[in-house]
């Protein structure tokens, strides 16, 4: 089964504090995403990485193909960053198809 | 401004009744999907479509159907079949079909009376 896990579920931190939260998956991968859900319902692309790392701002993601897990650090928190956090992995199916498995989220909280 | 709408922000059902929300999109993308979230949950796919008048089925599409005969939009029906209608649906679209990023609306949340 390909699942994917994150940790921690919930994240409560103060601003300025540098926040990390990690995902988890269980087979090989083509890419993976992060993305920010903001209270409101709406959905937004962080980052699509296959390796390596990538920054954009305050917010970092990092991926270990080996190890298959990936990090997305946010350096000096800011109450703007209050938000779900969800990864999710594109994997290969036969003949070419892909796939998208999401995980649950990560919900972040930053207090003033 | 490019982007992909969805309408309405909220949907009532009733009891043995279909329901249609509405995604559009005028980011020329080829490749629409339909997601459905419930709390605690990762998103699951509902359909997808790669390409117009071209649709497959994701993993959980019993009980609902789409059309796709225009690029710029991919409607979903909520039919009565759909036991357990109730949760948050989202729509995205991107360039191609999985191996792009993808662009998704504000959501729709449905409820059933």
């Amino acid at each position: 089964k390909n699942e994917v896990e994150q940790s921690p579920q919930n994240l409560t931190a103060q601003e300025g504090e540098f926040i990390t939260i990690n995902c988890s998956y269980s087979v090989g991968i083509s890419a993976l995403h992060w993305l920010q859900q903001h209270p409101g319902g709406g959905i937004v692309s962080l980052f699509m990485l296959s390796s390596g790392k990538k920054k954009h701002g305050r917010l970092i993601a990092t991926i270990n193909i080996q190890e298959k897990h990936s990090s997305l650090h946010i350096t000096a928190s800011h109450p703007r960053d209050s938000a779900v956090y969800i990864c999710a992995v594109r994997f290969a199916l036969i003949q070419g198809a892909q796939k998208l498995v999401f995980g649950q989220g990560t919900r972040l909280t930053i207090n003033p | 401004d490019g982007g992909i709408t969805q309408s309405p922000k909220y949907l009532f059902r009733k009891e043995g009744q279909n329901v249609t929300l509405s995604c559009e999109q005028n980011l020329n993308h080829d490749a629409m999907y339909w997601y459905r979230q419930d709390p605690g949950q990762g998103l699951r796919l509902i359909y997808y479509s790669q390409i117009v008048n071209d649709f497959q089925k994701g993993d959980i599409a019993e009980g609902y159907s789409v059309s796709r005969e225009k690029k710029e939009s991919f409607p979903l029906t909520v039919t009565s079949a759909q036991k357990n209608p109730t949760a948050f649906y989202l729509c995205a679209s991107s360039i191609l079909a999985w191996r792009e990023t993808q662009y998704f609306g504000p959501g729709t949340r449905l409820l059933v009376l």
